[in-house]
């Protein structure tokens, strides 16, 4: 697509529920990256694809998050039994860099925000 | 990884003054970007600038790659340009985690 879409673009669920959040990136854009923004602080880097690969998942704050990229193109990142910390905006960006291209110039979706009660 | 500062961390203005935001950063970095994030959380790209000057109508930036820092100069402000600044960097070549800063929150005033 023209831009990077994100869905749902607001959630609200119960604690202990799965939640699952998707991604469609710029449709020439090799890498996909996941940030996590609490309410007054910058975003926080989750993790990264390049393609289908995930070469850094460092971010990923416990094992209850996951994220996919089957086809290298679409994402989802998954949390598994949600708790109330996990409530923030969940902002996509992907970026035209990709196998030996150089880092380049994020974009980034309008987020889905998160509300755990 | 690297450390991300911003300053000065609130800005108030009357509209129609000038104004500069810093970004340091603790390393050598390859790749830099300014962000505004409007009053409706959207995320708007800026400046990519890993080095040099840029400008775009009314803001400019300028990073210094060797010094370790970059500035965000807004002239003429407006209402709009209200909300949170930040800037984010990485020191990877090729496609890795770019570290944002705190932020700048301005506000403009009529």
């Amino acid at each position: 697509g023209a831009g990077v879409s994100q869905s749902p673009r607001y959630k609200v669920t119960k604690r202990g529920q799965d939640v699952t959040l998707r991604c469609d990136p710029i449709s020439s854009h090799a890498t996909l990256y996941w940030y996590q923004q609490a309410l007054g602080q910058g975003p926080e880097f989750l993790t990264y694809f390049n393609y289908e690969a995930q070469p850094d998942k460092s971010g990923l704050p416990s094992d209850r998050f996951s994220a996919e990229r089957p086809e290298g193109s679409i994402s989802t990142l998954t949390i598994q039994r949600t708790e109330q910390r996990d409530s923030a905006m969940y902002r996509c960006a992907s970026s035209l860099a990709g196998g030996q291209r150089p880092t380049g110039e994020l974009f980034f979706g309008e987020g889905s925000r998160l509300t755990v009660l | 990884g690297i450390q991300v500062e911003q300053s000065p961390p609130d800005l108030i203005l009357q509209e129609g003054a000038n104004s500069t935001l810093r970004c340091n950063f603790s390393d050598s970095v390859n790749n830099l970007q300014w962000f505004h994030q409007n009053p409706w959380g959207q995320l708007i790209n800026l400046f990519y600038i890993p080095s040099g000057t840029k400008q775009n109508g009314r803001l400019s930036a300028t990073t210094v790659a060797t010094e370790r820092y970059s500035l965000l100069y807004i002239s003429s402000s407006q209402t709009t340009d209200s909300g949170v600044y930040f800037c984010a960097a990485t020191r990877d070549n090729y496609g890795q985690n770019f570290v944002f800063g705190p932020g700048t929150r301005l506000s403009v005033l009529p």
